[in-house]
């Protein structure tokens, strides 16, 4: 069974720091890997997608890694604005058309 | 193109009330999952469906719950004889084909509330 783990829980920076979020996953035999973004009390918003043969992918200011060999991806993103204040969460899909999903980093990104 | 769109986006049921979530893929996308997010917890799993099929419903608790995708209209999430520990966001996805690189997307959630 896919465990996915997000750390930290939750991060607090001043605007204009660079922000790292960690997913770890038990399975990497994976067929890919989403970030999502997800405000209170709304949807989830896809930000970036890995593919299992791809080591990073890039959007503006987000980068997001990929290390299937050691189950962990990062997503970075620059310069952090307020507007990024969110929960981000990873999922990761094996073989099948299932995501597994992990708890999710709450950012609050300090004016 | 319109993205995946549920409703209602709220509902509030009494406890033994039936519960109906509706779920409209993306224009062109056959392939419908839905999750569920309780308070404090990761999306789960519950069900996947291709037009008039029920192909995985491993997630979805054994009673009570149930999922359809008709040939025509949208797919329906049912849950009867609702109780409190059914409170919950459930978001529902789609996506056009189930290959390697292909990316779901998702709608803005039904928030379920049980009084």
């Amino acid at each position: 069974k896919q465990e996915v783990t997000q750390i930290p829980a939750a991060l607090s920076v001043p605007e204009g720091e660079n922000l790292v979020l960690n997913c770890s996953f038990t399975d990497s035999a994976i067929y890919n890997l989403q970030w999502f973004r997800q405000d209170p009390g709304k949807g989830l918003t896809s930000l970036l997608l890995i593919q299992s043969s791809q080591r990073e992918q890039t959007s503006g200011r987000l980068n997001a890694s990929l290390d299937k060999s050691s189950g962990r991806s990062t997503l970075y993103i620059a310069a952090s604005q307020p507007g990024d204040s969110a929960t981000y969460l990873c999922a990761v899909r094996k073989g099948d058309y299932k995501l597994s999903f992990g708890a999710g980093t709450t950012v609050t990104v300090r004016a | 193109n319109a993205g995946v769109m549920q409703n209602p986006r709220h509902l509030v049921r009494r406890r033994g009330q039936e519960a109906r979530l509706r779920c409209s893929p993306m224009k062109g996308h056959s392939h419908v999952y839905w999750y569920r997010q309780l308070p404090e917890e990761g999306l789960k799993f519950m069900v996947y469906l291709q037009k008039e099929n029920i192909i995985d419903e491993s997630g979805m608790p054994k009673e009570r719950f149930s999922a359809e995708f008709p040939k025509e209209g949208p797919s329906i999430l049912r849950i009867q004889q609702v109780v409190r520990g059914d409170s919950a966001a459930y978001f529902c996805a789609s996506s056009p084909s189930t290959g390697e690189n292909t990316e779901a997307f998702f709608g803005q959630g039904t928030r379920l509330t049980v009084v």
